[in-house]
């Protein structure tokens, strides 16, 4: 596609329950990156996808998240028996080279209520 | 852990007047961007910034890098309304555990009022 996709772009849901939020990423990106941005906040690091090295996970905030990406296609991140600090806007980003010089270019986001 | 800091966090200015936006980094990094975002959007990439002594510029905005320093900063010529949106620096470790995650600063929220 031409963009970074995201779905949904909007989620509410209860607390306890499982969430699983989609990012397509621009065709031929190698490096994905998963971040949080809580209302009034910076990004929050959550997980770096480098083609099919493994990845970096070290910004998952506890257990009950996780992320998968099938080579260089889709990611879905997960949260399991949500809580309401959970909710924030997702992004997702893509970028095309290995080198870390090109542009990173971001989704829209999808924005996460938990009740 | 690489550290960003932008300061101000918060900047209203008049349009038509100048000023600077500063991103400091903690780790040696060649590597930098700048990103704007608008109330309820995404991100939007500004800049990429490669090596010690790089600028450039687009429109009312010049951004430059001194690796150095550690250093970078975000210059805004002549303000107008338009350029009203939050501005994030951002660094990627090009080596190391961390290698290609982005740390990102806390962003500026700039205000332009006629």
């Amino acid at each position: 596609g031409a963009g970074v996709s995201q779905s949904p772009s909007n989620k509410v849901t209860e607390k306890g329950k499982d969430v699983e939020l989609r990012c397509d990423p621009i065709s031929g990106h190698t490096a994905l990156y998963w971040y949080r941005q809580r209302l009034g906040q910076g990004l929050e690091f959550l997980i770096y996808f480098q083609g099919n090295s493994a990845p970096d996970k070290s910004g998952l905030p506890s257990d009950r998240f996780s992320a998968e990406r099938t080579g260089e296609s889709v990611s879905t991140l997960t949260i399991q028996r949500t809580q309401q600090e959970d909710s924030a806007v997702y992004l997702c980003a893509s970028r095309r080279d290995r080198g870390l010089s090109g542009k990173l270019f971001f989704g829209s986001g999808t924005q996460l209520s938990v009740l | 852990e690489l550290k960003v800091e932008q300061n101000p966090l918060f900047l209203s200015m008049q349009e038509g007047k100048n000023y600077t936006i500063y991103c400091n980094y903690s780790t040696t990094s060649d590597r930098l961007y700048w990103y704007r975002q608008d109330p309820g959007k995404s991100l939007e990439s500004l800049f990429v910034l490669l090596s010690n002594g790089a600028v450039k510029q687009e429109g009312r905005l010049m951004a430059s890098l001194d690796t150095k320093a550690r250093l970078s900063t975000l210059h805004i010529t002549a303000a107008v309304h338009d350029l009203s949106a939050t501005y994030f620096c951002a660094v990627v470790l090009d080596r190391g555990s961390t290698l290609g995650r982005l740390y990102f600063g806390r962003g500026t929220q700039l205000t332009v009022w006629p």
